[in-house]
């Protein structure tokens, strides 16, 4: 039971690279989201897809940009890594929309940006 | 805007303590509130889950009741155990068009043998 899958777990980047974290899940949800989890602030929702070919910005969106071409992927991309992107980063998924449904977590890529 | 405050960690407790975090919640409507529980190395999962007033979430020997006069959903457990040690996030979620949940930061939990 894979459930949601993120690569890499650890990432060094310098400032100014670029790079995708990963995510992909096999439960057939509609919903997905990226956070990030930094010290002292929980998790903020940097964006979200409510089905194939559907993503909207959430509370930090800049700097990073996502796609969803299949149900099961939705890769979040740094465009130009900058050390304030140093954080740790959650994949969710979510079978239908819904103030009750339960979201499922990856087991997060940890980002350092020198 | 929708906020989660919950209590500043870390707490430590011995084996057998009884544990309560506390969190309490500012929402312009009538969310669902959620315990999610992120173990060593791993990521979030669901601990327990509420969705209207009064209602009781429990699993795993934790409990909390939605408490809609005083806006709180308080973790409790009666017993802890070792491999209780974790981070704790309380959270809600108010918009079901973007199942975006909103969350505190997070209490610590160690427990000690």
């Amino acid at each position: 039971n894979a459930g949601v899958t993120q690569t890499p777990k650890f990432q060094v980047l310098k400032t100014g690279q670029s790079m995708t974290l990963q995510c992909a899940q096999d439960m057939n949800h509609e919903y997905m989201s990226w956070y990030r989890q930094d010290p002292g602030m929980g998790l903020r929702l940097i964006h979200y897809s409510v089905g194939a070919g559907i993503t909207d910005q959430g509370e930090v969106p800049n700097g990073y940009n996502v796609s969803r071409s299949t149900t099961e992927d939705f890769p979040l991309r740094l465009l130009s890594a900058a050390p304030s992107q140093t954080s740790v980063y959650f994949c969710a998924s979510s079978p239908r929309g819904g103030r009750r449904t339960e979201a499922f977590f990856g087991q997060g890529t940890r980002l350092t940006v020198v | 805007g929708d906020s989660v405050t919950q209590m500043e960690g870390p707490v430590t407790l011995s084996e057998e303590a009884f544990l309560t975090i506390n969190c309490t919640y500012t929402a312009t409507g009538y969310p669902s509130l959620f315990w999610y529980v992120q173990y060593p190395g791993e990521g979030l999962q669901l601990l327990l889950k509420a969705t209207k007033a009064d209602d009781k979430g429990s699993n795993k020997g934790f409990e909390a009741t939605y408490r809609k006069e005083t806006t709180s959903f308080h973790l409790e457990k009666g017993s802890v155990q070792v491999s209780d040690s974790a981070v704790y996030f309380c959270a809600l979620s108010e918009d079901g068009a973007t199942n975006k949940l909103i969350f505190g930061t997070g209490t610590l939990l160690a427990v000690q043998p």
